[in-house]
């Protein structure tokens, strides 16, 4: 059962570019969460996701960052006209259909972003 | 969003010690208190997690306290070995909503 698949590992954008950040949740899962990571620092929530919905953006930027998560295919991370600034490490994580209390999130390795 | 704070923000200890990790949050309307694992370079792996209504939890040398009037819940690690040295994170959440994370505590295990 391979686990949460991130895609790519490293991308390298100039000012300017698109960005596309690509996440296959694990096999079963149909809740989908993009964390930042910044050099020493911890998770920062961004967007939380279900199949063609999303539920939750209150961490993501108002401005050039959007995701999605269509009926076939991964979720997409996409930051349009990259700065400087949105260098870090974008972790997409996953988590089982259902109801309850347990909300266990399973992480991928993530992609690190370099913007030059 | 609510917040969880954790210290210290890094630990050195001996191989063989206990180091301890703590955090505390805000209010108990969460369900689900767990503790991540990261090695440099990788993503966030799940190491161990309770509910509220426990107050211990061990899983192999990893052990969960949790002080449901302190609000507060802490990582204990057992014969600490230099493998353990990583950045360990403590969250909350509740249902299927966005985990809220601490800063996160770098551990270092010497030999």
């Amino acid at each position: 059962n391979a686990g949460v698949m991130q895609n790519p590992r490293h991308l390298v954008r100039r000012r300017g570019q698109e960005a596309r950040l690509r996440c296959s949740p694990m096999k079963g899962h149909s809740h989908v969460y993009w964390y930042r990571q910044l050099p020493e620092e911890g998770l920062k929530f961004m967007v939380y996701l279900q199949k063609e919905n999303i539920i939750d953006e209150s961490g993501m930027p108002k401005e050039r960052f959007s995701a999605e998560f269509p009926k076939e295919g991964p979720s997409i991370l996409r930051i349009q006209q990259v700065v400087r600034g949105d260098s870090a490490a974008y972790f997409c994580a996953s988590s089982p259909t259902g109801v309850g209390a347990i909300n266990e999130q399973f992480f991928g390795p993530g992609t690190r972003l370099t913007v030059l | 969003q609510q917040q969880v704070k954790q210290s210290p923000q890094s630990l050195i200890v001996q191989k063989g010690g206990i180091p301890i990790i703590n955090c505390a949050y805000e209010n108990t309307a969460f369900d689900y208190f767990p503790w991540y694992q990261q090695f440099p370079g990788k993503g966030p792996a799940l190491l161990i997690a309770i509910r509220p209504d426990v107050s211990e939890k061990k899983e192999g040398r990893f052990t969960i306290s949790f002080n449901k009037s302190a609000k507060q819940f802490s990582l204990h690690i057992m014969d600490s070995q230099p493998g353990d040295s990583a950045t360990y994170f403590c969250a909350r959440n509740s249902g299927n909503t966005p985990l809220v994370f601490g800063k996160g505590t770098r551990l270092s295990v010497i030999a």
